[in-house]
């Protein structure tokens, strides 16, 4: 079963680091994209970033570029999403998912596995 | 980036419904469009890629359609499970942007 299983939630203070997880299984880790989506509090979906495993070549969301750091170990099959000083603003619901690049003629890049969603709150 | 413009934003409707959501964007994006569906505290899912090809377990009531810059999701038949949220997304450019959402709500 192809699957993808982040870690726990997290309460945090402000000005703290973090760094959450996603672990693939059940396919070839090095050969998708694993991107990452925020949901904040009864907010929609913001597509945060991606990475490729193989060679952890990483695109961000210009809103994102300097406050998350994307990055995987593909020796664990472990992607990860890290903050070096959390603000407030970063309490929300973080989900990995894979990126699916399309079936036949069809090119996709849609997200068709996900994991559960790490909630991190922070607060002062 | 690309915006991308949902509607309507919420919508109530009845069990055996026929319902549509809207989908445009900001230029055009060819075919590269997906749609997802989301339940309260759960993991966003995916039902169609590519703006028409169902998903793999995806049941068949619900079609995509649309190219450039409009797009839409119908689900004919409404059933109990198919009250969530449903959110558009584009794959023609990084950032993949999502559409604001449309919240499907029973009558």
């Amino acid at each position: 079963e192809v699957q993808l299983v982040q870690s726990g939630a997290e309460v945090k203070k402000t000005g703290e680091s973090l760094k959450i997880s996603c672990k693939g299984s059940g396919y070839s880790f090095t050969s998708y994209w694993i991107g990452w989506v925020r949901q904040m509090p009864g907010k929609g979906l913001e597509w945060m970033g991606i990475i490729y495993p193989g060679d952890s070549d990483t695109r961000y969301n210009p809103s994102f570029r300097g406050q998350v750091t994307i990055s995987a170990d593909k020796s664990i099959n472990t992607a990860y999403l890290q903050w070096s000083s959390l603000k407030a603003l970063d309490t929300a619901i973080y989900y990995c998912a894979r990126q699916f690049p399309g079936s036949g003629d069809y090119v996709s890049n849609a997200f068709d596995v996900w994991g559960q969603g790490t909630l991190v709150t922070v607060s002062s | 980036d690309i915006q991308m413009t949902q509607a309507p934003s919420s919508l109530s409707a009845s069990v055996g419904d026929r319902v549509t959501i809207t989908c445009r964007a900001s230029q055009i994006i060819n075919s590269y469009l997906n749609w997802y569906q989301q339940k309260p505290g759960m993991a966003p899912k995916l039902l169609i890629y590519a703006a028409s090809n169902l998903q793999s377990g995806v049941p068949s009531r619900f079609t995509g359609s649309g190219s450039d810059t409009d797009f839409t999701l119908t689900i004919t038949f409404l059933q109990p499970e198919d009250f969530a949220s449903y959110y558009c997304q584009q794959t023609y450019n990084t950032p993949y942007t999502f559409g604001q959402g449309t919240k499907l709500e029973i009558k």
